[in-house]
């Protein structure tokens, strides 16, 4: 199975500032195609988890460009720019390349 | 719009059954792969097992294999998780999922709570 594994866990931020998420895989999520199979994801209290990013850096429909995401192979970042109040969350990184499909352990994000 | 809606689960003794049940709207069911998904309470995000278009591939995490069952009715818009001997381990908010590669976990269903205890 790949592992995937995110730092910082808890992540506090200051309203305006800038936020990264690490995810590390133990396998490449680089495929033949050339597309990194890695998406991010975040889950508000008490709601069912969004899609934020797919394919590595690719912005899903509705997602502020505060929003990117970077990396390739098995080191991929999430960073948040302009953090407010409503990015509170547990952020998780995700990989369907293979099965099981596996995430990381969530990271989450606190405004200060 | 895309609509997943879920029903079924609810309280289940140790070693008893459950299924539930998530009907799709707003898209053409059929041409995607379809998942269950679960969330321990306090826990992350775990994978449980997904299913192709036709209904002849299935894949499934392993501490569910042999006791989970996925399935879908393409005539009816709907899947199904079919869950067997459970444990109190398998106690968590069950959700309902369609994937792509160009969108990733787009849509998810609302989630329902299974809890396994005596």
């Amino acid at each position: 199975d790949i592992v995937m594994t995110q730092s910082p866990l808890s992540l506090p931020v200051t309203p305006g500032e800038s936020a990264s998420i690490s995810c590390r895989s133990s396998q490449s999520l680089l495929h033949s195609n050339g597309d990194n199979y890695l998406e991010w994801y975040l889950q508000k209290p008490g709601q069912s988890p969004q899609v934020l990013i797919y394919l590595g850096s690719n912005r899903a429909s509705g997602v502020p460009d505060r929003f990117s995401g970077s990396g390739s192979g098995t080191d991929f970042t999430l960073k948040i720019s302009r953090v407010e109040a409503e990015d509170v969350g547990i952020y998780y990184c995700m990989q369907p390349l293979q099965v099981p499909v596996t995430f990381g352990q969530g990271t989450r994000l606190e405004i200060k | 719009e895309v609509q997943l809606v879920q029903s079924g689960g609810g309280l289940a003794q140790p070693g008893g059954s459950l299924r539930l049940s998530c009907a799709a709207s707003g898209f053409t069911f059929s041409a995607y792969w379809m998942n269950w998904l679960r969330q321990a309470p306090g826990k992350g995000l775990e994978w449980v097992a997904n299913i192709d278009q036709g209904g002849s591939e299935k894949y499934y995490v392993d501490s569910v294999k042999g006791r989970f069952t996925i399935s879908r009715d393409n005539a009816k818009n709907s899947l199904f998780l079919q869950m067997d001997s459970l444990r109190a381990e398998d106690t968590a908010v069950y959700f309902c999922a369609k994937h792509s590669r160009n969108s990733g976990f787009q849509y998810w269903g609302q989630g329902s709570l299974v809890t396994v205890s005596s």
